[in-house]
């Protein structure tokens, strides 16, 4: 079966800090995996995803993810925060390339301090 | 173009009442799905179309939970004697093949369900 931790429901950084989020996951067979973005009253947007090619990702909006599998992680990252990027971010897993289903993390809310 | 579009965005209804949600997809995306996303539980699949194949019935909490796709476009989740832990936020997505998880899911905003 698979799952997804999501490490810390609130994350708060600073403008012009790095934003770190951790995503960890479980998985029998290799993943694909995904990273979603939700602003305040909208829906998922993807913002970047991994499915078995380069293991450092580049998604949209300066965001980039790195699968590593030996760590069984695949945490977020962008070098620097912006106000916009105040959001919620869920992670997600998928069992390969066999199945359409994803499974969701609980979500990591990230504040940015002006 | 228009994205995925979900009605009525907001729903209060009473307990043991029966509610109807709609999603209209992206125009030419054969695949279709339907989650919950409440407090409780985070976000769950619940159903998925593809086509004209049978539907992914497999996330549907309890048989108070329906859908139907008419035409392979407009989808309808109905919950039949609403129940209060029914209350979440229901969003619809649609992708333009389906069948992977590779072929991009396109949310739309979600309809918050509030049973009373």
């Amino acid at each position: 079966a698979q799952s997804v931790t999501q490490l810390g429901s609130h994350v708060s950084v600073s403008e012009g800090a790095l934003v770190l989020l951790r995503c960890n996951y479980s998985s029998s067979v290799p993943p694909y995996l995904f990273w979603y973005v939700q602003y305040p009253n909208q829906g998922l947007q993807l913002l970047l995803k991994y499915t078995s090619a380069a293991t450092l990702v580049k998604g949209i909006n300066g965001f980039e993810a790195e699968f590593k599998k030996s760590e069984t992680s695949f945490h977020l990252t962008k070098p620097s925060a912006h106000m916009s990027d105040a959001a919620e971010y869920f992670c997600a897993v998928s069992p390969g390339d066999s199945s359409y289903k994803l499974i969701f993390g609980s979500g990591t809310r990230l504040l940015v301090r002006p | 173009g228009a994205g995925v579009s979900q009605s009525p965005s907001n729903k209060v209804t009473e307990k043991g009442k029966d509610v109807e949600l709609r999603c209209d997809p992206i125009s030419g995306h054969t695949a279709l799905y339907w989650y919950r996303q409440s407090l409780g539980q985070g976000l769950e699949f619940l159903i998925y179309f593809q086509g004209n194949s049978a539907p992914d019935k497999s996330g549907l909490p309890s048989d108070r939970f329906s859908a139907e796709r008419t035409g392979g476009s407009v989808s309808t989740l109905t919950i039949q004697r609403t129940q209060q832990e029914d209350s979440a936020v229901y969003l619809c997505a649609s992708s333009l093949r389906g069948g992977t998880s590779t072929d991009t899911q396109y949310f739309g905003p979600g309809t918050r369900l509030t049973v009373l």
